[in-house]
């Protein structure tokens, strides 16, 4: 079954400090991989994906995605943390059958607190 | 940008009530989908459309159905609303041609069944 897995309810990080929120993911076939970010009673924004190519991936707000295919891993990253960075943030896979549909499948959520 | 509106951002119905929601895009989007959002469950889709009038059943559909009339507007209902479904709802759309494409979302429903 495909599946994806965010192995840390809340991560605390001081501003300025680098930052890492974890993915693990199980599928069958290529992983297309994502990451969203949600602030308070908001819904969700992407922020980059991973389809093929380039491990490292860029995305919005200096955020970055590293791919590592032996490690079955999609960790999100940031050289340099940002209190305005505190917010919940979903790791997704695309599931790979029946088509170009673009259903995802989400993680349970990582809430990142980024202190002072 | 991709707009996505949705009806309510907060609803408080009684149970037993028949509840619409309501979510409207402005991209042309063919996908469009229906979540809830619940704490330690993350997202789990409702149901998915890819176009007009088509539908399929996501992962948790029991007591709810949709409805797509127009390819712009997608709608979710609660027959007869349960305190169980109460949550966090959030529509989104994507595009279905090349992709893997990213979902845009709506800022979300929070809804209250009392």
């Amino acid at each position: 079954a495909q599946s994806v897995a965010q192995p840390e309810d809340q991560v605390n990080v001081a501003e300025g400090n680098p930052l890492t929120v974890k993915c693990t993911y199980s599928v069958s076939g290529n992983p297309y991989l994502f990451w969203y970010v949600q602030y308070p009673n908001r819904g969700l924004q992407f922020l980059l994906k991973y389809i093929t190519g380039d491990n490292l991936v860029k995305g919005s707000y200096g955020f970055e995605a590293e791919f590592n295919k032996s490690q079955t891993s999609f960790h999100l990253k940031k050289p340099s943390a940002l209190v305005s960075d505190s917010a919940l943030y979903f790791c997704a896979v695309r599931r790979n059958y029946g088509g170009a549909t673009n259903k995802l499948i989400f993680g349970t959520g990582t809430l990142l607190a980024v202190q002072p | 940008d991709v707009k996505v509106t949705q009806s309510s951002r907060y609803l408080v119905k009684r149970t037993g009530e028949k509840v619409f929601l309501e979510c409207v895009q402005d991209m042309d989007h063919e996908n469009m989908f229906w979540y809830r959002q619940d704490p330690g469950l993350g997202l789990r889709l409702i149901y998915f459309s890819y176009d007009v009038k088509m539908k399929e059943k996501g992962d948790i559909p029991e007591g709810y159905s949709v409805s797509r009339e127009k390819k712009e507007r997608f709608s979710l209902i609660l027959e007869s609303a349960s305190t169980n479904q109460t949550s966090m709802y959030l529509c989104a759309t994507s595009y279905s041609a090349g992709g893997p494409n990213e979902q845009f979302f709506g800022p979300g429903t929070r809804l209250t069944v009392l």
